[in-house]
Order: C-alpha cells, then structure tokens, then sequence
C-alpha cells in the first residue's frame, strides 16, 4: 500500500463554517506534511508533523489548525477562512530518516488532494 | 525569493525524442533533489531523485543529472511517450532537522507536451 488517501476530494464551505480535511497513509511512515497549491502555481509547504509531533509551521494563519492524532492520521482542521484560501489541499508523507545522510528514502508521496473553495 | 527555478513553462517535444527538463536552485543548503510528475487534479506523484553526493541517478526512461558547482539539475526522458504530457515539478530539500523530514521547495512546474 502506497498510498496516501485523502478526504473530502472537494469541499465548499462558508467564511463562518468549521470544516477539517483528513489524511491517512499506512506505509509507517513518520513525517507527514501539509502542502498548499493554488492554480498554476508550486505547491507550497505549511505544516510538518514528524513522529506526530509540529515541527514545521511555516507562518500559516491560525485559521488553519493542524492535528497529527496518531501516526498514521493527519488533520488540517479549518475556521473562518477567508475566498482566497480556496486551493487546492495536499497531504504528503515521508519515511522521515534518522539523519541527514539517509535521504534515500526521505521521497515524499503525496494524496490526490482536498479542492476547497470558500465561499 | 524563488529558491528553486524552472525557467521553460512549457516544453514539446515529439514522441520518440528526448525530452530535457532542467531546473535551477539558489539555495545552497539544498542537498536532495527530487522530480515530481502532476496531471490536472491530481497530487503530485514522485518519479526520481538524486542525492547531493551523486551527479547522476537513473530509472528507466528517466535520469536526473545534477551539477552542484551550477546548482543545476535536469531530468532526461527518453524515449518520450505520450502518457508523459503532464506538469512537472522539480523540488529540493535541505538537511535541517537532521530527521529527514524537512519538507519540499517546489519550482514552477514545466508543462511537457508529447506530440505524436
């Protein structure tokens, strides 16, 4: 099993709902990640969880909460989020390695993404 | 500050051929490289990488050339199948944490088009 599933596929929500978006993936691996893409543009990264713990926030609004409740889970839970936050969501996950060096196996694999328009 | 760069948008190339994709990087902490492969509506599916100790590594129809004194790499399809048209992204990590888990730096994406 290689896969990273992800759910919704699409979400539509208002600026006052509260909604989360789900990630799984059952290849034991330690490091999972929250990536953003809006059209036409790279992903760009906004969360790291390693070994279910926060390791990277890169300076994301708190209207996005993430929440790693086990290894195999990741969260991105949403409130208050304003048009320009549709976009497409994507969950990653990585073997994580234990050092700089063993970065063979660090490939990251991603879901088929979350599409979320706001409203 | 764009930290990796694929300067060609889009490239066409007819089936058969080889298709050359390149891709440049500023930051020099960057020590892993890796080449991703997008369709509409779908995440991003790895396709090869390259560790910084090595200049070359090969799958397949698919090598990726580093050259760290031209933080350059590029990533060689050959021969180019139709099924090859899609986005492609290159993306570099750097060793901070020393976990691995560091995340990714995307480029822009090139749009190949494999023509018949």
């Amino acid at each position: 099993d290689t896969e990273v599933t992800q759910t919704p596929k699409h979400l539509v929500m208002g600026m006052t709902n509260k909604k989360s978006l789900k990630c799984e993936q059952h290849m034991g691996h330690r490091a999972m990640y929250w990536y953003k893409q809006k059209a036409k543009k790279p992903p760009e990264l906004m969360f790291v969880y390693s070994y279910e713990k926060l390791s990277i926030n890169e300076s994301v609004p708190s209207r996005f909460s993430p929440e790693c409740p086990n290894s195999s889970l990741l969260n991105l839970h949403l409130h208050a989020l304003q048009p320009e936050d549709s976009a497409l969501y994507l969950c990653a996950s990585s073997q994580g390695g234990t050092g700089t060096r063993n970065r063979m196996n660090t490939e990251a694999f991603f879901g088929q993404g979350t599409r979320l328009t706001v409203v | 500050d764009q930290q990796v760069k694929q300067n060609s948008p889009s490239l066409s190339v007819q089936e058969g051929r080889i298709s050359i994709l390149n891709c440049d990087y500023t930051n020099s902490m960057f020590d892993y490289f890796l080449w991703y492969k997008k369709y509409p509506a779908e995440g991003p599916t790895f396709l090869i990488s390259i560790s910084s100790i090595k200049d070359k590594n090969e799958d397949g129809r698919f090598t990726v050339f580093l050259n760290k004194s031209a933080k350059h790499l590029s990533l060689h399809i050959v021969p180019s199948q139709p099924g090859d048209s899609a986005v492609y992204f290159c993306a570099a990590s750097a060793g901070q944490s020393g976990g691995g888990a560091d995340g990714l730096t995307f480029g822009k994406g090139t749009h190949l088009i494999i023509q018949p």
